[in-house]
């Protein structure tokens, strides 16, 4: 089963520095999602990237999908206190409705 | 903006007890989901729910759950005999179009946090 895994780090970082989590998945995918969680909140919407793209940008966040390596990078950059939450990626199963998410990068932006 | 919202926030149950979460998806959108998240785990596919009936569901979907559409807008998941394993974030989720082949983003509620004692 295709799932969304990304790299087990916990970043902690300093405010206005960049921060890169990673992502794999195992099938192929039409196309990946990023998604932020507060603590004890519900999940939001980042950013969607197509199978046939590349690279997309919405603001301070820069996702990359390599369908060849089947993995996907999140780019947060000049980051803010704000920021601080955990970061999951999930991948559609093709053709069908379900997210799989992976197991979420917590990221700590100290101001 | 339009939202997912979900209500209670905070249940806490005894186990063996019945309980329902309710859910409002965005009023245009046609596939609605739960999913749950147990403290410090990953996020889980439940079911999706699709035209007033179950279109898929996954194997923690047992018969201890189920799903209703009960009107034009809410969505509720019940649990019919809670057990303590149950505890955990449970999250509603609404999308425009198929969440897959959609290429669309989900919406999601900010989840009723269950507990069960």
């Amino acid at each position: 089963s295709q799932q969304g895994e990304e790299d087990p780090q916990a970043l902690s970082i300093q405010e206005g520095e960049n921060a890169t989590m990673n992502c794999s998945y195992k099938t192929s995918i039409n196309n990946l999602q990023w998604y932020r969680q507060n603590s004890g909140r519900g999940l939001v919407h980042l950013i969607l990237i197509r199978s046939n793209e590349r690279e997309k940008h919405s603001g301070r966040l820069r996702v990359t999908l390599d369908t060849s390596k089947k993995s996907s990078s999140l780019l947060i950059t000049a980051s803010r206190a704000a920021d601080t939450a955990s970061y999951f990626c999930a991948t559609p199963y093709y053709g069908n409705n379900r997210l799989a998410f992976g197991k979420g990068n917590q990221v700590v932006v100290i101001p | 903006e339009p939202e997912v919202t979900q209500t209670p926030s905070h249940q806490v149950t005894q186990m063996g007890q019945e309980v329902i979460l309710r859910c409002v998806p965005i009023s245009n959108h046609l596939y609605f989901y739960w999913y749950r998240q147990i403290l410090g785990q990953k996020v889980e596919f439940l079911v999706s729910f699709y035209n007033n009936e179950i279109s898929e569901k996954s194997e923690i979907f047992d018969d201890q759950f189920s799903v209703e559409r009960p009107d034009g807008s809410n969505f509720t998941l019940k649990i019919r005999s809670t057990k303590l394993e149950d505890s955990a974030m449970y999250f509603c989720a609404s999308t425009p179009l198929a969440g897959g082949r959609g290429n669309t983003e989900a919406f999601f509620g900010q989840g009723t946090r269950l507990t069960v004692v």
